[in-house]
């Protein structure tokens, strides 16, 4: 059973469409969120949810617009699609949001926007 | 604010050689520390944590770390390469207390080789 999945694994599209990422966890983690891995493989936070609750927004872009309609799950849906959103990005889970936690990831999307 | 600077994007090491892996870490406050590796096309994965217990921690797969406060460091190695460790290696921190809330801030990545 993958503990982190993700859906799609690849995603091409053209620039000024609308997508979406689904993110699912079945490890009964409070907390979720959203990575930007860029093609330098800097990674970082965009999001954070914990029991369906935002508590972390890094200056992301509002077309950029997570959901988390339960514990388990964290989309990402991103409007209006630029170049510069073309990354790898990670969904991660963890038990609390105590910085002590390991946070668990996904296997990434990789999204191509031409 | 916190950072991480991890010495050296690229590392390559002979097989059965010591794996020394740099990071150097800036915080304002106690810092807890982490080693996360990443195989080809894959997700991250926690290799080991400091998390101000015994400041020599040991991880999967043979490697360690040593967090020194001193040189606000928390350097990663492993005794003898295999080759199946060759992969991308990110140290990243969080902060001690506050409202952190999980914010991981990761340092540029490693890339380990191994040779036959």
């Amino acid at each position: 059973d993958t503990a982190v999945s993700q859906t799609p694994k690849y995603l091409v599209t053209q620039m000024g469409n609308d997508k979406s990422i689904k993110c699912e966890q079945n490890l009964g983690h409070d907390t979720m969120y959203w990575y930007k891995q860029d093609s330098k493989k800097f990674l970082k936070i965009m999001f954070s949810y914990n029991n369906k609750e935002l508590i972390i927004n890094e200056t992301v872009p509002n077309r950029f617009s997570p959901k988390s309609p339960d514990k388990a799950h964290l989309n990402l849906h991103i409007n209006s699609l630029e170049l510069g959103d073309s990354a790898v990005y990670f969904c991660a889970s963890s038990p609390f949001v105590t910085s002590t936690d390991t946070q668990y990831f996904g296997p990434g999307t990789r999204l191509t926007v031409l | 604010a916190q950072s991480v600077t991890q010495l050296g994007s690229h590392v390559s090491v002979s097989e059965g050689a010591l794996v020394l892996l740099r990071c150097n870490y800036s915080s304002s406050v106690p810092p807890y520390l982490f080693w996360y590796v990443q195989y080809p096309n894959q997700g991250l994965q926690l290799l080991l944590k400091y998390t101000s217990a015994a400041t020599l921690v040991k991880g999967i797969n043979g490697f360690e770390a040593e967090f020194k406060k001193s040189e606000t460091s928390f350097h990663l190695t492993k005794p003898s390469a295999h080759m199946s460790d060759a992969a991308e290696y990110f140290c990243a921190v969080n902060r001690a207390g506050g409202t952190s809330y999980g914010k991981l801030t990761f340092g540029q990545g490693t890339i380990l080789t191994v040779h036959p």
